[in-house]
């Protein structure tokens, strides 16, 4: 167990461009989730896979974010046209299903994101 | 809307010392409640997941207590030391639909030797 690995730790770009967050999930897991935190809150939903199907969307994830899982393994979460308010962690998650939503998430390290 | 509280936003106490963290939440119908542990530029370890039926959960020297009916539940951190220092996060997943889990904002430890 590798753990939820996500790529890259930290992001600085300029506002108006586009970026592109990496997420890997424990292998066996078929549950993926995003997340942003703001520095002093906690984590907000965002979206969330089962398999490569993309079941729940937040309101938070506006027309600009997509986020993919296109073989339902890895998950791409893209950001165009970035505004000063995209700064914050983007966090992934993992989690088994099967029918036991009683299934603990476990999150990676975190991409932050920095809009200059 | 669920909302989710945890009180005090920040504490500091001396190695050595029991401590509880508060997380509130303002509807009852969870699913479960987790509490989790973020260190600082990190993300969150998860250390306790109290599932609706259950009163409490333990692990080590940590404590988790769930009262659905007064939206509350509370962390017990017994002897603390300075590696407990972190923010504390609670989150709970609604029963009814979705697997998004709700924080609270977060409780930041420090535990001073």
């Amino acid at each position: 167990d590798t753990g939820v690995s996500q790529d890259p730790r930290h992001k600085i770009t300029k506002r108006g461009q586009n970026v592109t967050f990496r997420c890997d999930p424990i292998s066996e897991h078929n549950r993926l989730y995003w997340y942003r935190q703001t520095l002093g809150q906690g984590p907000e939903f965002l979206t969330y896979f089962q398999n490569e199907a993309q079941l729940e969307k937040s309101r938070l994830l506006s027309d600009r974010f997509s986020a993919e899982r296109p073989k339902g393994s890895f998950s791409t979460l893209e950001i165009q046209r970035t505004e000063q308010g995209d700064s914050a962690m983007y966090l992934c998650a993992s989690s088994l299903a099967g029918g036991y939503r009683n299934q603990p998430q476990h999150f990676g390290d975190g991409t932050r994101l920095s809009i200059l | 809307k669920q909302e989710v509280t945890q009180i005090p936003a920040a504490l500091s106490v001396p190695e050595g010392e029991n401590l509880v963290l508060n997380c509130s939440f303002t509807d009852s119908a969870i699913y479960n409640l987790q509490w989790f542990r973020q260190d600082p530029g990190k993300g969150l370890t998860s250390l306790l997941l109290i599932q609706s039926s259950q009163r409490e959960q333990t692990s080590g020297r940590l404590n988790a207590s769930l009262d659905k009916s007064s939206g509350r539940s509370t962390l017990y951190i017994a002897a603390s030391q300075p590696g407990d220092s972190a923010t504390y996060l609670c989150a709970a997943l609604p029963s009814n639909a979705g697997n998004m889990l709700t924080f609270g904002g977060g409780t930041r430890l420090m535990v001073k030797p």
